[in-house]
């Protein structure tokens, strides 16, 4: 199976400054078919979990611009411009190149 | 709109059974693969189980296989799982989503809101 290692687990963030949480996984999330099947979701208070970043970088329909991903192979990062308020929740990285899917084990960000 | 709908969850002693199902509407659900994933209380996002979209193809992890059975009748536009032997720490949150429906990318883009399962005595 894939393991999906997230760093840090919490963070608390001032409203205007940057944040940005890190994604290992345990083998390369490069198909063969030259996509990542690598994404980031955001679980806000008492709801479903929402995909914000799709194959790695690429920004899912009504994500704000800042919001942003990088990486490859098994390194990924996203990247939050300026935290708002409405940012705040768990996030989660994912992969699907392979069942068992599996998700990182989330990121609280809570804004100070 | 898209919406998911699921139901069935419900408290159930260990050991027991449930059937949960799922009522997607507002895209082509025929056409689309399907999932369950689960979030135990207070904790992170596993996913459960995948169907193709003809159902000839059944995924799961590896916890709950021989256990549980997802279906779909395409017909009558839903999706369900099938829980049995069920155990205490097969309690939480039972998310139905959809596996690539946008056509955007091969990921969970539509969620229910979720039903919840509780095993306990």
């Amino acid at each position: 199976d894939i393991v999906m290692t997230q760093t840090p687990l919490s963070l608390s963030v001032t409203p205007g400054q940057p944040a940005s949480i890190s994604c290992k996984s345990s083998q390369s999330l490069l198909h063969s078919d030259g996509k990542t099947y690598f994404y980031w979701y955001l679980q806000k208070p008492g709801q479903p979990p929402q995909v914000m970043i799709y194959e790695v970088s690429n920004r899912f329909s009504g994500v704000p611009d800042r919001f942003s991903g990088s990486g490859a192979g098994t390194d990924f990062t996203l990247t939050i411009s300026r935290v708002e308020a409405e940012d705040v929740g768990v996030y989660y990285c994912m992969q699907t190149i392979q069942f068992p899917y599996t998700f990182g084990q989330g990121t609280k960000l809570e804004i100070k | 709109e898209v919406q998911l709908v699921e139901s069935g969850g419900g408290l159930v002693q260990p050991g027991g059974s449930l059937r949960l199902s799922c009522v997607p509407s507002g895209f082509t659900f025929s056409s689309s693969w399907m999932t369950w994933v689960r979030q135990a209380p207070g904790k992170g996002l596993e996913w459960v189980a995948s169907v193709k979209e003809d159902g000839s193809e059944k995924y799961y992890v590896d916890s709950v296989k021989g256990r549980f059975t997802i279906s779909r009748d395409n017909a009558k536009k839903s999706l369900y799982l099938q829980m049995n032997s069920l155990r205490v720490d097969d309690t939480a949150i039972y998310y139905c989503a959809s596996l690539g429906a946008t056509r955007i990318s091969w990921c969970f883009d539509y969620w229910g809101q979720g039903t919840l399962v509780t095993v306990s005595s």
